[in-house]
This record gives C-alpha cells, sequence and structure tokens, in this order.
C-alpha cells in the first residue's frame, strides 16, 4: 500500500464550479502538508501550506486536513479554466529530512469553459 | 529570480549512452532532490542530498548516480541509461526539511 493515495481522475468540471480534492495517507507521523499544482510541461508549484489539523483558505482555495481520519482535501470555489493542470498533494514528517516529502499520485483537473 | 533550472529540457539517447543532467539553484538551499514522474505513479524521489558531499537513496536509486560538490548544483548521472528510464525527470530544492519545494521546468529524457 502506498503512504499517500490520491485519486487520479481524471476530474472534469464546467467554469464555476466547486472542486475537491483528496488524499489519504497511512503515515501517522506526517505532520506537514501541501499542495501542488502543476501545468502541462512544467514543474510543480506550490499551492498551499498547512500544518496538523484545521482549514487554511487562500482566496478562491481551501485547504482541509483531518489527521484523525488521515485525510487531507483541497477545495476551489469557483474554478476557472485557468485552474486546469494536475493537482498533487505531498506530505512531511514532524523530523522533516531532505527525503521525507512524500507525494501523491496527481489529480489532473479540466474546467471547461 | 529565484529558480531551479535543469539543462536539457528534452533528451532522446541510445541504450548505453553516459549522460548527465544538470540541476543549479540561485536561492543557497541545503537540500536538494531528484524526482522522476511516470503516469500513474506521481513523483518518486530517486536521490536527495542535504548539504555539500552529502547524497542519500531516495526510492528509486538504481540506475542512477549523484554528485553535490557544490551546493548549487546537484547532477543527475546515467552510466548507462536503458529504455526503463525514459521518463520525465525534476530537480527540486528546498531551504530545510519542512520548507515549500522548488521545481525546475523538468527534463523529458527518452531512452531509445
Amino acid at each position: 500500500q502506498k503512504e499517500v493515495e490520491q485519486d487520479p481522475g481524471p476530474l472534469s468540471v464546467p467554469e464555476g464550479a466547486i472542486v475537491s480534492l483528496n488524499c489519504t495517507y497511512s503515515n501517522s507521523a506526517f505532520q506537514y502538508f501541501m499542495w501542488y499544482r502543476q501545468y502541462s510541461r512544467k514543474g510543480p508549484e506550490l499551492l498551499m501550506y498547512t500544518y496538523s489539523s484545521g482549514n487554511k483558505e487562500d482566496g478562491r482555495f481551501t485547504a482541509q486536513v483531518d489527521k484523525s481520519s488521515k485525510y487531507i482535501s483541497l477545495f476551489i470555489r469557483d474554478s476557472q479554466p485557468s485552474d486546469s493542470a494536475t493537482y498533487l498533494c505531498a506530505m512531511s514528517s514532524r523530523s522533516g529530512s531532505a527525503r521525507q516529502l512524500t507525494f501523491g499520485s496527481g489529480t489532473q483537473l479540466t474546467v471547461l469553459p | 529570480e529565484a529558480q531551479v533550472t535543469q539543462n536539457p529540457r528534452y533528451l532522446i539517447t541510445v541504450t548505453g549512452k553516459k549522460l548527465t543532467v544538470t540541476c543549479s539553484q540561485n536561492m543557497n538551499h541545503e537540500y536538494m532532490s531528484w524526482y522522476r514522474q511516470d503516469p500513474g505513479l506521481g513523483l518518486r524521489q530517486i536521490y536527495y542530498s542535504m548539504n555539500v558531499e552529502v547524497t542519500d537513496k531516495g526510492d528509486v536509486p538504481e540506475g542512477y548516480k549523484v554528485s553535490r560538490k557544490e551546493k548549487r548544483n546537484f547532477p543527475l548521472i546515467l552510466e548507462s541509461p536503458s529504455p526503463n528510464q525514459t521518463s520525465l525527470y525534476f530537480c527540486a530544492s528546498r531551504a530545510g526539511g519542512n520548507t515549500e519545494a522548488f521545481f525546475g521546468q523538468g527534463t523529458r529524457l527518452t531512452v531509445v
């Protein structure tokens, strides 16, 4: 079993829809949770960074962490065609070594105009 | 501008011909890593480095070598490439253990 599981999609939604992207994990040592966005033919870029349980909002994006369920989500409100990309969740433990950044497999999102 | 620069962006080579993919960062970051990205498998770490002359294996190190002689550079070496190393490769750097990773633009390698 992978340490981090992510629904690969692809996911296709109409413009303006609310999008929910999810990851589950098995390693209870994970404390830091990130979402990266990767446009086609580009490297991933950090979108959201959260620590421990709870919600964090940044504009149209909300990151949610539920450590008791080992489940994290990224919500995108009023989705736009420019949000079309692959979204990767990533996690690291408190010890935070160079090795300990584990990625999900990514969810490909298309927002249709 | 803060960035991680990889070269080349695209490379087609033949089985067994040694190659090097270069990676350079201008942010004075301690940590650097190499990943490969394959459909359905996501980003898998090949090697990482926590400082100059300090490197260690990631999850898929077989067939790869790295070196860290200077803080800014972290080249990936394929001594004898094989077709199963056809992939999209990313170099990344981080300031510390739980900080943001900055990625290069990627190198698409095809081994025939």
